[in-house]
């Protein structure tokens, strides 16, 4: 079974560009999380999706951010337009639906540089 | 507030040796705690999680945690340190009634041969 992909595994842009990145949950998640490490901190929460729609995107740090799921099967975040802290790893994950002590699978992440 | 911490950055064990990652955690309500691994360019994987039973949880890789509610410790632990073992683990608590995980800041564990 494959696990949750994500795509590319790593960017650089100049700040005030244009980043989208993607993830591809474990087939039959309906729970799709993405999360974000920044500078070796701690990993922090962004938003929650189920299905296609969002649950809780307490995590978003503004408006910069957006992040969809058309058609409740893959996401994409994009930062639009990027600054320098956006900088950091992010990590996708998902879990089945049904209960909320389903762990979640994560990706291995998208190293983001903004420069 | 929930919140979990890791107060160690860096724990060196020698191979053959036990091993223990420190985990605190500050939840209201029952603490839902899991631990995952990062290897070098991989993502987290699962490691175990403590919903509610026994104090003692095994998981992968012939790692368990230990919780402990009266002093609000999910410390993990390994009879006998692989070199294998190396890589930054992470502890983690599901924020209330949400899905949602917080994490802590990760420990880098060296097993040296």
């Amino acid at each position: 079974e494959a696990g949750v992909t994500q795509f590319p595994s790593h960017s650089v842009i100049e700040k005030g560009q244009t980043v989208t990145l993607r993830c591809d949950p474990i087939s039959g998640h309906d729970n799709l999380y993405w999360y974000r490490r920044v500078m070796g901190k701690e990993i922090k929460f962004l938003l929650h999706f189920v299905k296609e729609s969002k649950q809780d995107e307490s995590g978003m740090p503004n408006n910069r951010f957006l992040a969809e799921r058309t058609g409740g099967t893959y996401s994409t975040l994009k930062v639009q337009p990027a600054e320098l802290e956006d900088s950091g790893v992010y990590f996708c994950a998902s879990s089945l639906s049904g209960s909320p002590y389903n762990e979640q699978f994560f990706g291995p992440g998208t190293r983001l540089t903004v420069l | 507030a929930q919140s979990v911490a890791q107060p160690e950055d860096q724990v060196n064990v020698a191979e053959g040796n036990p091993l223990t990652v420190k985990c605190t955690y500050s939840v209201s309500g029952n603490p839902y705690l899991f631990w995952y691994v990062q290897y070098p360019n991989r993502g987290l994987q699962f490691l175990l999680k403590y919903i509610t039973g026994d104090n003692l949880v095994k998981g992968s890789y012939g790692f368990e945690a230990e919780f402990n509610k009266s002093q609000t410790s999910f410390h993990l632990k390994k009879p006998s340190a692989l070199v294998s073992d190396s890589a930054l683990y992470f502890c983690a608590v599901r924020d209330g009634g949400t899905y949602k995980y917080i994490f802590g800041t990760g420990t880098r564990l060296k097993v040296l041969a």
